[in-house]
């Protein structure tokens, strides 16, 4: 079965920081491995995906993720964060059998001025 | 851009009350989505829709049911609600091509209080 952790509900960072959120799966065959991300009393927006190829893939709003296959990992990652950037973060994953997304339970970022 | 439009963004409801949940995709997409979230669960997937007229269950369908009789409607439906149905529901949609790169269009959520 597929499932996704994040380890931590709570992320906070100073504005400028660097930020990372952290996200582990597991998956039988491939993974396919998503961020998505909820500003308040909206519906999740795409940020950003892993298929196939270079481990370090960029996305929307200057947020990149990086897979590591031997941690099972896929953690988002921001070089300076911005105040704008407080949201909810979710990670996602579907194996290549054409299963549904599963999804983790949401990390709550907080970037403080 | 693609819209997904969820007719309710609040609801109170009444233990028992038979609930609709309404949502509208403009994109000509295949696939369709209820999830309902909540906090510390993420998102939990109660029912999809490849097609018109076809339905799936997800991971939580007890007390929940879906119509979608048109390819841009997929209806979730509540027969009677009950406190434990209180949560924020989020309907999706993707395009067969979406769905293999995990690129889903989310409405805003629609917010039911079950009291």
């Amino acid at each position: 079965a597929q499932s996704v952790a994040q380890p931590e509900d709570q992320v906070n960072v100073a504005e400028g920081n660097p930020l990372t959120v952290k996200c582990t799966y597991s998956v039988s065959g491939n993974p396919y491995l998503f961020w998505y991300v909820q500003y308040p009393n909206r519906g999740l927006q795409f940020l950003l995906k892993y298929i196939t190829g270079d481990n370090l893939v960029k996305g929307s709003y200057g947020f990149e993720a990086e897979f590591n296959k031997s941690q099972t990992s896929f953690h988002l990652k921001k070089p300076s964060a911005l105040v704008s950037d407080s949201a909810l973060y979710f990670c996602a994953v579907r194996d290549n059998y054409g299963q549904n997304f599963v999804f983790g339970p949401g990390t709550r970022l907080s970037v403080l001025p | 851009d693609v819209k997904v439009t969820q007719s309710s963004r609040y609801l109170v409801k009444r233990t028992g009350e038979k609930v609709f949940l309404e949502c509208v995709q403009d994109m000509d997409h295949e696939n369709m989505f209820w999830y309902r979230q909540d906090p510390g669960l993420g998102l939990r997937l109660i029912y999809f829709s490849y097609d018109v007229k076809m339905k799936e269950k997800g991971d939580i369908p007890e007390g929940y049911s879906v119509s979608r009789e048109k390819k841009e409607r997929f209806s979730l439906i509540l027969e009677s609600a009950s406190t434990n149905q209180t949560s924020m529901y989020l309907c999706a949609s993707t395009s067969p091509d979406g769905f293999n790169t995990g690129e889903l269009f989310f409405g805003e959520g629609s917010r039911l209080t079950v009291l």
